[in-house]
């Protein structure tokens, strides 16, 4: 189970910011937060992750709600190069407990720029 | 530098066929990982490598499927007797290590069983 839900699609319009969010209401105390994209025909990038405090880096910025049920990943000012699929993850961070290595990607949300 | 490569990009294979696909993960990288994407479809997780062993198989479909890893480099996964339900991309992925969850991904090989 990917453990979290996120809408199938959004359209943006291009130059405006685009906001994407994803539920993730049993996420544990030791859970990041991480978000991936996929653009058609490549493997998948990694965006930005976080815990609990809000992240930014040159990519994007990523909103995580007080109780850490949910979180929003925003792209500023979004560009055509910027239509893919967003995964939104959550994964165990720290030492490892046999299983959690792995990314479990969900079916995300396919974002569609528009000129 | 060089980000992780996959060899080949594209196979087209006959049915009972077996295959090879090989990852070159980023140097340096001590995690790798290799995931299944059918049609339309997001990830499945097929089996993460530590170094030279594999403490996570778990995703492997069947005993057709087997992956090897080597001087803590290149990792092979294999096919034997393909089936039609084989085809997809099969996607390679390494880290740092087992805890970092930045994971830093191939650009895939197709795999068509005819």
């Amino acid at each position: 189970d990917a453990k979290t839900t996120q809408p199938p699609s959004m359209d943006c319009a291009e130059g405006r910011a685009a906001n994407l969010p994803c539920n993730h209401s049993t996420i544990s105390g030791n859970e990041y937060v991480y978000w991936y994209r996929q653009i058609h025909s490549q493997g998948p990038q990694y965006i930005i992750h976080g815990l609990k405090n809000n992240e930014t880096n040159e990519m994007a910025s990523l909103i995580i709600t007080e109780d850490r049920k949910s979180s929003t990943l925003i792209l500023p000012h979004a560009t055509l190069r910027d239509t893919a699929v967003y995964y939104c993850i959550v994964r165990a961070g720290g030492v490892s407990n046999f299983g959690n290595e792995k990314l479990t990607f969900g079916t995300g949300t396919r974002l569609t720029i528009i000129p | 530098g060089a980000g992780v490569s996959q060899s080949p990009s594209n196979k087209v294979t006959e049915k009972g066929k077996d295959v090879e696909l090989r990852c070159d993960p980023i140097s340096g990288h001590t995690a790798l990982y290799w995931y299944r994407q059918r049609l339309g479809q997001g990830l499945e997780f097929l089996i993460y490598f530590q170094g030279n062993s594999a403490p996570d198989k778990s995703g492997l479909p069947s005993d057709r499927f087997s992956a090897e890893r080597t001087g803590e480099s290149v990792s092979t996964l294999t096919i034997q007797r393909t089936q039609q339900e084989d085809s997809a991309v099969y996607l390679c992925a390494s880290s740092l290590g087992f805890t970092s969850g930045i994971q830093y991904f191939g650009a895939g090989t197709r795999l068509s069983v005819l």
